[in-house]
Formats: C-alpha cells, structure tokens, sequence
C-alpha cells in the first residue's frame, strides 16, 4: 500500500498571501497524484488530477506540480473561500490512498 | 450536468443490517466507475471500493473486502453499499463518487453529498 504524508498538517495563512502544501509518497506514483478541497458539512471537490491538471471550473491560483514522490500544491493567491482541508489522492495502485490532509485557516 | 444523490441519513442499532444508494444523472452511469469513500467523524477520507455498473465488476480495498457489499443496478442508475451487521465503528460518512478515467484504480470527479450512518445502541 502507498502511503501518502502531507506537511504540514495545520496551515495560518493570510488573504493574498502564498500557500504552498507538500505530499509525499511512499512509493514512485508518477504523475498518479490528485488534489481535493473539503470544507465543512461538503463533500471533496477535485482539485487537481494527474499531479498538475486542474479541473473544470477550478480557479488559476491553484496550481499542482512535482513528480515521483514528492508533490506540491499552491494556492498563489489565497481568498478568504479557500479555507478547509486539503488531501491528496495517489491513484498509481489499488488500494487508492489519501494523505491525512493540510488544514488551511485563513 | 453530472449529479450524484444519495439516500438519506440512517440510524441503526448494532448488528442491523443496511443498504445506501447513490443515483447518478447526467451521463452515462453504466459506463463509468463508481466508488465508495468512508470519512469517520472528524478523520480522512478511505477509499472502500469500485465498482463498474456496467458488468458489476468489483475492486474492494483490503480494509473492506469482507467488511461491506458494493453492487450496482445499471437499469436504475444505482449503486449501493451495504453491510450484513453494523458495528458502532460503522459510524461515519459514506461517500459515492465517480471516477474519472476508464479504470477502477483512478481518481474521482464528482462526489455525491454524502450519507451519515450512525450507529448506536
């Protein structure tokens, strides 16, 4: 099983200000990686797909890179509505695993 | 537009038995994976399982191979997850999602609202 750690596990950011969340996995995924926001009483929402393709409808300031093991996810220009948590997903091999997740506060 | 619903939040006693569902719109349910996330209260997402309606061809996480049945009925637009006998360790949220490639072991685009089952006696 790939097991996924990401750092750090609480982020205090200011609006307007960069964020920048690492995941790290256990094994070589490639480019296997996806990136979800969850706020509370919501479901997740895809984010990032094959470590730096965004989905539909997700805004320019958040932009997913890396390759192999390690993995980032930048919020360039935090807004107040990007508070909650988020996970990334490798999906290289079943069992599909999470990370534990990256808290932002604004 | 793509839409996910689910049944309704459930209260059960322990070593009752139940049955979710989640219904997909918008697309082309048989032809698209679907899978089941478990979120207990205030933890992370785990992937349960897979499935594809369109043959019922199933892929389960070690963690709940023999834990929960996912199947799916492709006439009706449905998938479930059910348990044989719930544990008080069942609580949590239930999420189906469909999965964005043409694989089982893929990632997910759209995510139902979730189903909180509770159970307690």
């Amino acid at each position: 099983e790939i097991v996924l750690t990401q750092s750090p596990a609480t982020l205090s950011v200011s609006p307007g200000e960069r964020a920048t969340l690492s995941c790290r996995a256990s094994h070589t995924i490639s480019d296997n990686l996806a990136w979800f926001q969850q706020k509370p009483g919501q479901p997740p929402r895809l984010l990032i797909s094959g470590a730096s393709n965004r989905a539909t409808g997700i805004p320019a300031r958040f932009s997913g890179s890396g390759s192999g093991t390690d993995f980032t996810l930048t919020i360039s220009s935090l807004q107040s509505d990007d508070f909650g948590v988020y996970y990334c997903q490798q999906y290289k091999n079943c069992p599909l695993t999470f990370g534990g997740g990256t808290k932002v506060e604004i | 537009e793509v839409q996910l619903v689910q049944s309704g939040a459930e209260v059960k006693k322990p070593g009752e038995s139940l049955k979710i569902s989640c219904k997909g719109s918008g697309y082309s349910f048989s032809t698209y994976w679907i899978a089941w996330v478990r979120q207990m209260p205030g933890e992370g997402l785990e992937w349960m399982g897979t499935i594809y309606p369109g043959d019922s061809d199933t892929t389960y996480s070690p963690s709940f191979q023999a834990q929960v049945t996912i199947s799916a009925d492709k006439s009706n637009n449905t998938a479930y997850l059910q348990w044989s006998s719930l544990k008080a360790s069942d609580t949590a949220i239930y999420y189906c999602a469909r999965v964005l490639y043409s694989y089982g072991c893929s990632t997910f685009d759209y995510w139902a609202q979730g189903t909180l089952v509770t159970v307690s006696s």
